[in-house]
């Protein structure tokens, strides 16, 4: 049984379009995480959810939305999709939070391309 | 400058070659992780370390929490250990990662 699952694995999109990718973990953890990976392979946080309540929001464009409607659940909707959006997203999860002592478990990741 | 730097960029190794990764980070962490992320594969935590050391099988990691410095060891390695590996730090409330180290092994 998979810890932490990503939908879609792949997405295709146009320029414009709003989608949205599903997170959910099965850990029972209280903190769960949206990292970007680019093109360089370099991850960078994006949002952190503590219990359902945001705990970090690292400068991201106000056209991603996380919504965490229970503390297994973490999508991430983006709203207008640029060509600087293509990338792989991870979501994840840990018991503390990601700069405590703790294991942080991810995700499959979700390979966006806009075309 | 990145507070975590990661030692080589790339690395190509024979198969049962013992490999060594090295981090090195400049601020006060909680906790050090190695992660590994095969080819269109997602990251699988592999250590997460505070001090000391730590052995899976043929992998081991080590911390020099005074020298700011860890490295990860990959005994007798495997063509299946082709992937890229990841340095992350955990301090504040952030998790800081390196660029990551491609290693392909080849048989």
């Amino acid at each position: 049984d998979t810890a932490v699952s990503q939908t879609p694995k792949y997405l295709v999109t146009q320029m414009g379009n709003d989608k949205s990718i599903k997170c959910e973990q099965n850990l029972g953890h209280d903190t769960m995480y949206w990292y970007k990976q680019d093109s360089k392979k370099f991850l960078k946080i994006m949002f952190s959810y503590n219990n359902k309540e945001l705990i970090i929001n690292e400068t991201v464009p106000n056209r991603f939305s996380p919504k965490s409607p229970d503390k297994a659940h973490l999508n991430l909707h983006i709203n207008s999709l640029e060509l600087g959006d293509s990338a792989v997203y991870f979501c994840a999860s840990s018991q503390a939070g990601q700069g405590a002592t703790t294991t942080i478990y991810f995700g499959e990741g979700s390979w966006l391309t806009v075309v | 400058k990145n507070e975590v730097e990661q030692s080589p960029q790339n690395l190509t190794a024979q198969e049962g070659e013992f490999i060594t990764i090295n981090c090195s980070y400049s601020v006060g962490i909680s906790a050090l992780h190695w992660l590994q992320q095969h080819p269109g594969g997602g990251i699988v935590s592999l250590f997460m370390l505070s001090s000391g050391k730590k052995k899976h099988g043929r992998l081991i990691a080590t911390i020099n929490i005074q020298e700011k410095h860890s490295s990860l060891h990959i005994t007798a390695s495997h063509p299946r250990d082709s992937a890229v590996y990841i340095c992350a730090v955990s301090y504040g409330n952030k998790l800081v990662f390196g660029a990551g180290t491609i290693l392909r092994v080849k048989s």
